[in-house]
């Protein structure tokens, strides 16, 4: 079975602050973890995605996320947050079997303040 | 345009009534879903479909049909709307396997009166 948690449904960051939107997973399988990003009345978009390679994984617009096994998360930080920023981010985990299901955690709406 | 297209993005229908979501991608991506979201859900996958006439139930299909005669397209049908079923409804695509990255599209919103 999988299931995604993230942890904070808000996160108020102001700008230029560093971002940490937490995300934690469990997976009976060796799996495969994105994150998502959904601005207003938008589809979602890919920001990053690890799929067994480096831990450290780099995306797009400064964004970045560290899988860490042991604690079975896959947090996704950036060190200075933008205006831009604001918007929906899902923590996403699918498992690497024949079996198609892709998991969607809650989401956490971020807020950066000027 | 290359990409993924829903329509409409905005239909408001009465109960009772049924409602057909359109899906159309160009890319031939085999893989195909349908999602809705509601606050404090996240997304919730409704069917998917491997390929040209495989498809199969997602976590929340009651209420809903699909189905994928041509590869870009893959219609959600609701067959008699319920107020529950006022959502934002999502069609994504991938290419193949589970560590593929998904294309959605820019959402349908439908309220059911």
């Amino acid at each position: 079975a999988q299931s995604v948690t993230q942890l904070d449904s808000h996160v108020s960051v102001s700008e230029g602050t560093p971002v940490l939107l937490r995300c934690n997973y469990s997976s009976s399988y060796s799996p495969s973890l994105f994150w998502y990003v959904q601005h207003p009345n938008k589809g979602l978009q890919l920001l990053l995605k690890y799929t067994s390679a480096a831990t450290l994984v780099k995306g797009i617009n400064g964004f970045e996320a560290e899988f860490k096994k042991s604690e079975t998360s896959f947090h996704l930080t950036k060190p200075s947050a933008h205006m831009s920023d604001a918007a929906e981010y899902f923590c996403v985990v699918s498992a690497q079997t024949s079996y198609d299901k892709v998991i969607f955690g809650p989401g956490t709406s971020l807020s950066v303040i000027p | 345009d290359a990409g993924i297209t829903q329509s409409p993005r905005y239909k408001i229908t009465e109960t009772g009534r049924q409602v057909t979501l359109m899906c159309h991608q160009t890319w031939s991506h085999s893989y195909m879903f349908w999602y809705r979201q509601d606050l404090g859900h996240g997304l919730r996958l409704i069917y998917y479909s491997a390929a040209a006439d495989i498809t199969d139930k997602g976590e929340v299909p009651d209420g809903y049909v699909v189905s994928r005669s041509k590869t870009e397209n893959f219609p959600l049908t609701l067959e008699s709307a319920t107020r529950s079923q006022t959502s934002v409804y999502f069609c994504a695509s991938r290419v193949g396997g589970t560590a593929g990255e998904l294309f959605f599209g820019e959402g349908s919103r439908l309220t059911v009166l």
